[in-house]
């Protein structure tokens, strides 16, 4: 149980166009999603914290209007990476929590290149 | 104030001895711990927690960890590593009561040679 997935799991796309990342719990209902960036050999950074049917709370030093995050549903929380630069190049990874749960359960990320 | 320290970038042991992987921890208040594992291109996979009770903790694949609250420590531990267990561990602390967001380390890499 507690199965997150993500798709797509690596997209490469050019410099100026949106990439729209899914993130969806399987077989439970996730209270809380939560996006995370991570660098080569380097620890997740937390990027934003979105409860269903909320505006997500982003981190200091986000860009909200360069990563567009939705939380639709309880299973569903989608991260649009709008105008893409080569600096937006990462790994990509969702996590999300049941209310009942202490830990998070992860995607298994999204390796973004951009060209 | 949540953090957490995981003091080596890199910890290399061979394929049948014991493993440590430490963390140390900073809270204004009781921690719940927690430990996850991330193998290359992957998420990472809960291994295990500590919320309360028992100091020693058991997880998956083996994996224990040991609350020291005087050290203020979690090490994860393997009696027997195996090759196989070579990937990223993260430690993770949040405060019980407090905000359900957790710190990370940041990262350990484990490399267990044949």
């Amino acid at each position: 149980g507690a199965v997150v997935s993500q798709h797509p799991s690596w997209v490469i796309c050019k410099s100026g166009t949106s990439v729209k990342i899914e993130c969806r719990s399987l077989d439970f209902q996730a209270t809380t999603m939560f996006w995370y960036r991570q660098f080569p050999k380097q620890s997740l950074m937390l990027m934003a914290t979105s409860n269903e049917g909320s505006k997500a709370t982003y981190e200091q030093g986000v860009e909200k209007d360069k990563f567009l995050i939705n939380h639709a549903s309880l299973t569903l929380s989608t991260l649009t990476v709008t105008s893409a630069h080569p600096e937006d190049s990462s790994f990509y990874i969702c996590s999300a929590r049941l209310r009942e749960a202490y830990e998070q359960y992860f995607g298994p990320g999204t390796r973004l290149t951009v060209t | 104030a949540q953090s957490v320290a995981q003091p080596e970038d890199q910890v290399n042991v061979a394929e049948g001895n014991p493993l440590t992987v430490k963390c140390t921890y900073s809270v204004s208040g009781n921690p719940y711990l927690f430990w996850y594992v991330q193998y290359p291109n992957r998420g990472l996979q809960f291994l295990l927690k500590y919320i309360t009770g028992d100091n020693l903790v058991k997880g998956s694949y083996g994996f224990e960890a040991e609350f020291n609250k005087s050290q203020t420590s979690f090490h994860l531990k393997k009696p027997s590593a195996l090759v196989s267990d070579s990937a990223l561990y993260f430690c993770a602390v949040r405060i019980s009561g407090g905000s359900y967001i957790p710190t990370f380390g940041r990262g350990t890499s484990l490399i267990v040679h044949p």
